[in-house]
Protein backbone atom coordinates (compact mmCIF):
# COMPACT_ATOMS: atom_id res chain seq x y z
CA UNK A 1 0.00 0.00 0.00
CA UNK A 2 0.57 3.75 -0.02
CA UNK A 3 2.69 5.55 2.67
CA UNK A 4 5.08 7.72 3.85
CA UNK A 5 8.17 8.19 6.24
CA UNK A 6 9.07 11.19 8.02
CA UNK A 7 12.17 12.01 9.77
CA UNK A 8 11.15 12.35 13.22
CA UNK A 9 11.28 15.54 15.40
CA UNK A 10 11.66 17.74 16.67
CA UNK A 11 13.96 19.92 14.57
CA UNK A 12 15.20 22.46 16.63
CA UNK A 13 17.11 25.51 14.48
CA UNK A 14 18.61 29.01 15.18
CA UNK A 15 16.95 31.87 12.74
CA UNK A 16 18.72 31.95 9.61
CA UNK A 17 20.06 28.21 9.40
CA UNK A 18 19.28 25.80 6.93
CA UNK A 19 16.30 23.48 6.99
CA UNK A 20 15.84 20.34 5.27
CA UNK A 21 12.90 17.62 6.46
CA UNK A 22 13.56 14.42 5.06
CA UNK A 23 10.51 12.59 3.32
CA UNK A 24 10.18 9.03 1.63
CA UNK A 25 7.59 7.39 0.08
CA UNK A 26 6.05 4.16 -1.06
CA UNK A 27 2.98 4.16 -3.63
CA UNK A 28 2.15 2.21 -6.86
CA UNK A 29 2.13 4.26 -9.90
CA UNK A 30 2.63 7.91 -9.49
CA UNK A 31 1.58 9.93 -6.84
CA UNK A 32 1.39 12.88 -6.16
CA UNK A 33 3.51 14.73 -3.78
CA UNK A 34 2.46 17.56 -1.16
CA UNK A 35 4.01 19.31 1.89
CA UNK A 36 1.08 20.24 4.41
CA UNK A 37 2.19 22.49 7.55
CA UNK A 38 0.01 23.54 10.48
CA UNK A 39 0.51 26.44 12.23
CA UNK A 40 0.03 26.37 16.05
CA UNK A 41 -4.06 26.76 16.85
CA UNK A 42 -4.58 26.46 12.85
CA UNK A 43 -5.78 24.28 10.15
CA UNK A 44 -3.72 22.30 7.86
CA UNK A 45 -2.51 24.25 5.04
CA UNK A 46 -0.95 23.23 1.29
CA UNK A 47 3.06 24.46 1.17
CA UNK A 48 4.02 23.14 -2.08
CA UNK A 49 2.91 20.02 -4.51
CA UNK A 50 4.69 18.26 -7.12
CA UNK A 51 2.43 15.95 -9.89
CA UNK A 52 5.56 14.26 -11.64
CA UNK A 53 9.21 13.55 -11.33
CA UNK A 54 11.52 16.31 -11.61
CA UNK A 55 9.06 18.48 -10.37
CA UNK A 56 10.10 21.01 -7.83
CA UNK A 57 7.34 22.93 -5.53
CA UNK A 58 8.41 26.05 -3.93
CA UNK A 59 6.38 28.40 -1.89
CA UNK A 60 7.29 30.94 0.34
CA UNK A 61 11.18 30.16 0.42
CA UNK A 62 10.64 26.54 0.73
CA UNK A 63 11.60 24.04 -1.92
CA UNK A 64 10.97 20.13 -2.72
CA UNK A 65 12.13 18.07 -5.65
CA UNK A 66 9.85 14.97 -6.74
CA UNK A 67 13.05 12.44 -7.22
CA UNK A 68 11.34 9.21 -8.74
CA UNK A 69 14.66 7.13 -7.86
CA UNK A 70 14.86 8.12 -4.58
CA UNK A 71 11.38 7.68 -3.91
CA UNK A 72 12.42 11.27 -1.95
CA UNK A 73 10.35 14.72 -1.86
CA UNK A 74 12.53 16.71 1.23
CA UNK A 75 11.63 19.87 1.95
CA UNK A 76 14.28 22.44 2.05
CA UNK A 77 14.86 26.00 3.04
CA UNK A 78 17.92 28.02 2.78
CA UNK A 79 16.64 30.54 6.09
CA UNK A 80 14.36 29.79 8.34
CA UNK A 81 12.37 32.21 10.57
CA UNK A 82 10.55 32.05 13.79
CA UNK A 83 7.69 32.22 12.09
CA UNK A 84 8.11 28.65 10.09
CA UNK A 85 7.40 26.95 14.06
CA UNK A 86 5.06 25.25 12.76
CA UNK A 87 4.76 21.21 12.26
CA UNK A 88 5.30 19.70 8.91
CA UNK A 89 3.65 16.96 6.91
CA UNK A 90 4.85 15.12 3.65
CA UNK A 91 1.78 13.48 2.08
CA UNK A 92 1.20 11.65 -1.19
CA UNK A 93 -2.02 10.61 -3.30
CA UNK A 94 -2.75 8.74 -6.31
CA UNK A 95 -4.94 10.27 -8.53
CA UNK A 96 -5.98 6.94 -9.87
CA UNK A 97 -8.29 7.00 -6.89
CA UNK A 98 -10.65 9.70 -9.00
CA UNK A 99 -10.18 12.02 -5.86
CA UNK A 100 -7.51 13.18 -3.58
CA UNK A 101 -7.26 10.67 -0.92
CA UNK A 102 -4.31 12.14 0.68
CA UNK A 103 -1.96 9.61 2.88
CA UNK A 104 0.07 11.59 5.45
CA UNK A 105 3.41 10.82 7.41
CA UNK A 106 3.53 11.45 10.72
CA UNK A 107 4.69 14.97 10.78
CA UNK A 108 8.16 17.03 11.93
CA UNK A 109 7.80 19.51 14.51
CA UNK A 110 9.77 22.62 13.51
CA UNK A 111 10.94 24.84 16.31
CA UNK A 112 13.37 27.89 14.98
CA UNK A 113 14.37 30.17 17.93
CA UNK A 114 15.87 33.78 17.59
CA UNK B 1 -13.70 32.46 0.77
CA UNK B 2 -14.81 31.98 4.32
CA UNK B 3 -12.92 29.02 4.54
CA UNK B 4 -13.69 25.44 5.69
CA UNK B 5 -15.58 25.82 9.42
CA UNK B 6 -16.09 22.93 12.10
CA UNK B 7 -18.15 22.71 14.74
CA UNK B 8 -17.56 22.48 17.80
CA UNK B 9 -14.03 23.02 18.64
CA UNK B 10 -13.92 21.02 21.27
CA UNK B 11 -15.97 18.13 22.78
CA UNK B 12 -15.45 15.97 25.83
CA UNK B 13 -18.18 13.60 26.36
CA UNK B 14 -18.78 10.07 28.27
CA UNK B 15 -17.94 7.01 27.20
CA UNK B 16 -21.27 5.11 25.31
CA UNK B 17 -22.36 8.44 24.57
CA UNK B 18 -23.45 9.65 21.01
CA UNK B 19 -21.51 12.95 19.21
CA UNK B 20 -22.58 14.70 16.37
CA UNK B 21 -19.81 16.97 14.59
CA UNK B 22 -20.69 19.79 11.38
CA UNK B 23 -18.45 20.90 8.81
CA UNK B 24 -19.34 23.75 6.42
CA UNK B 25 -17.08 23.60 3.21
CA UNK B 26 -15.91 26.62 1.24
CA UNK B 27 -19.28 27.45 -0.93
CA UNK B 28 -18.56 26.31 -3.99
CA UNK B 29 -16.91 23.23 -3.36
CA UNK B 30 -18.15 19.96 -4.08
CA UNK B 31 -15.81 17.84 -2.97
CA UNK B 32 -15.72 17.29 0.98
CA UNK B 33 -13.63 14.46 3.02
CA UNK B 34 -12.95 13.51 7.02
CA UNK B 35 -9.87 12.66 8.33
CA UNK B 36 -8.82 11.71 11.82
CA UNK B 37 -5.26 13.17 13.78
CA UNK B 38 -4.52 11.10 16.89
CA UNK B 39 -2.16 12.66 18.99
CA UNK B 40 1.75 12.24 17.37
CA UNK B 41 0.13 10.95 13.95
CA UNK B 42 -0.77 12.24 10.49
CA UNK B 43 -4.23 12.49 9.45
CA UNK B 44 -5.79 9.66 8.51
CA UNK B 45 -8.28 9.04 5.84
CA UNK B 46 -11.86 8.55 6.65
CA UNK B 47 -14.45 9.22 3.91
CA UNK B 48 -14.98 11.15 0.53
CA UNK B 49 -18.21 13.08 -0.92
CA UNK B 50 -18.46 14.70 -4.12
CA UNK B 51 -21.84 16.55 -4.14
CA UNK B 52 -24.09 14.84 -1.74
CA UNK B 53 -23.26 10.98 -2.46
CA UNK B 54 -20.61 8.99 -0.51
CA UNK B 55 -18.30 7.66 -2.67
CA UNK B 56 -15.31 5.83 -0.35
CA UNK B 57 -15.34 5.11 2.74
CA UNK B 58 -11.98 4.43 5.07
CA UNK B 59 -12.30 0.71 6.93
CA UNK B 60 -11.23 2.82 9.81
CA UNK B 61 -15.15 4.09 9.96
CA UNK B 62 -16.44 1.51 11.80
CA UNK B 63 -20.32 0.53 11.75
CA UNK B 64 -20.15 3.26 15.11
CA UNK B 65 -19.47 5.93 12.60
CA UNK B 66 -22.01 7.64 10.18
CA UNK B 67 -21.09 10.91 8.04
CA UNK B 68 -24.00 12.53 5.92
CA UNK B 69 -23.83 15.18 2.79
CA UNK B 70 -27.86 15.09 2.68
CA UNK B 71 -28.06 18.58 0.01
CA UNK B 72 -24.21 18.39 -0.97
CA UNK B 73 -23.66 21.35 1.32
CA UNK B 74 -22.66 20.95 4.78
CA UNK B 75 -21.86 17.51 6.72
CA UNK B 76 -22.43 16.24 9.24
CA UNK B 77 -20.01 12.94 11.53
CA UNK B 78 -21.49 10.98 13.97
CA UNK B 79 -19.95 8.70 16.15
CA UNK B 80 -22.30 6.41 17.82
CA UNK B 81 -21.59 4.82 21.72
CA UNK B 82 -18.12 6.70 21.72
CA UNK B 83 -15.20 4.68 23.30
CA UNK B 84 -12.05 6.30 24.29
CA UNK B 85 -10.20 5.23 21.35
CA UNK B 86 -12.41 7.74 19.43
CA UNK B 87 -10.59 10.86 21.04
CA UNK B 88 -8.49 12.27 18.14
CA UNK B 89 -9.11 15.15 16.14
CA UNK B 90 -11.87 15.27 13.32
CA UNK B 91 -10.57 17.31 10.17
CA UNK B 92 -12.70 18.59 7.60
CA UNK B 93 -11.15 19.58 4.55
CA UNK B 94 -12.79 20.59 0.74
CA UNK B 95 -12.28 20.82 -2.91
CA UNK B 96 -12.83 21.31 -6.05
CA UNK B 97 -12.55 18.29 -8.87
CA UNK B 98 -10.30 17.66 -10.05
CA UNK B 99 -6.36 17.55 -8.54
CA UNK B 100 -6.86 21.75 -6.73
CA UNK B 101 -6.06 21.67 -3.00
CA UNK B 102 -7.69 20.52 -0.14
CA UNK B 103 -8.82 23.00 2.42
CA UNK B 104 -8.60 21.89 5.64
CA UNK B 105 -10.64 23.18 8.82
CA UNK B 106 -9.45 23.62 12.26
CA UNK B 107 -10.88 20.53 13.25
CA UNK B 108 -13.13 19.10 16.44
CA UNK B 109 -11.34 18.11 18.87
CA UNK B 110 -13.12 14.87 20.31
CA UNK B 111 -12.11 13.85 24.23
CA UNK B 112 -13.74 10.74 25.33
CA UNK B 113 -13.72 10.02 28.82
Amino acid sequence: GNSVTQMEGPVTLSEEAFLTINCTYTATGYPSLFWYVQYPGEGLQLLLKATKADDKGSNKGFEATYRKETTSFHLEKGSVQVSDSAVYFCALTAMNTGFQKLVFGTGTRLLVSP
Amino acid sequence: DTGVSQDPRHKITKRGQNVTFRCDPISEHNRLYWYRQTLGQGPEFLTYFQNEAQLEKSRLLSDRFSAERPKGSFSTLEIQRTEQGDSAMYLCASSTIGDSPLHFGNGTRLTVT
